[in-house]
């Protein structure tokens, strides 16, 4: 099956650091990825799609500043929280898919921690 | 927007099937129906995908009844290693962009 992968795993950071996280379609070419952020005991919550080439569409209330998406490659997208705080303390899951209707594939997601 | 509606929460017994249904009332003609598992602190997992009647896999089947306003998961013989969360999701075409919307989940817990 597709296999998308995310790095780093586990991000520990002072308040205030940027951090970037990647999410890389290993198998597949991925024409669409997406980005989501869950809280402990709740749902995902989609913070943005992203095609390549094409700037990302943030979900409402998604500050696009804050969180930086570029999709350059058809395997690689990253997301940058900038000047993190610890209120974006969470878990960030990526998703990838061949094109718009196929089925998303999930990365391991990446936990940031800032302290 | 197309919107899922599970149970919170259910439990079971090793080797029992466990059926999960979800509603999905105002299901578009162009939607499929995707179930998803996650662990903690993991990304979710694909388990199964559907437009109507039955469909199975390795792992679960799919049952989906003609009007398409709801579906059921089938899992066959559970086990312990089946506890967690399961996600039914419509997608969604709006605006040119496929979103899946997330529900709140199923929490399964399977008991020795």
């Amino acid at each position: 099956g597709a296999v998308v992968s995310q790095h780093p795993s586990w991000v520990i950071c002072k308040s205030g650091t940027s951090v970037k996280i990647e999410c890389r379609s290993l198998d597949f070419q991925a024409t669409t990825m997406f980005w989501y952020r869950q809280f402990p005991k709740q749902s995902l919550m989609l913070m943005a799609t992203s095609n390549e080439g094409s700037k990302a569409t943030y979900e409402q209330g998604v500050e696009k500043d804050k969180f930086l998406i570029n999709h350059a490659s058809l395997t690689l997208s990253t997301l940058t929280v900038t000047s993190a705080h610890p209120e974006d303390s969470s878990f960030y899951i990526c998703s990838a898919s061949g094109t718009l209707q196929e089925t998303q594939y999930f990365g391991p997601g990446t936990r940031l921690l800032v302290l | 927007l197309a919107k899922t509606t599970q149970p919170i929460s259910m439990d079971s017994y090793e080797g029992q099937e466990v059926n999960i249904t979800c509603s999905h009332n105002n299901i578009a003609t162009n939607d499929y129906i995707t179930w998803y598992q996650q662990f903690p602190s993991q990304g979710p997992r694909f388990i199964i995908q559907g437009y109507k009647t039955k469909v199975t896999n390795e792992v679960a089947s799919l049952f989906i009844p003609a009007d398409r306003k709801s579906s059921t998961l089938s899992l066959p013989r559970v086990s312990l290693s089946d506890t967690a969360v399961y996600y039914c999701l419509v997608g969604d075409c709006a605006d040119s962009n496929y979103q899946l919307i997330w529900g709140a989940g199923t929490k399964l817990i399977i008991k020795p």
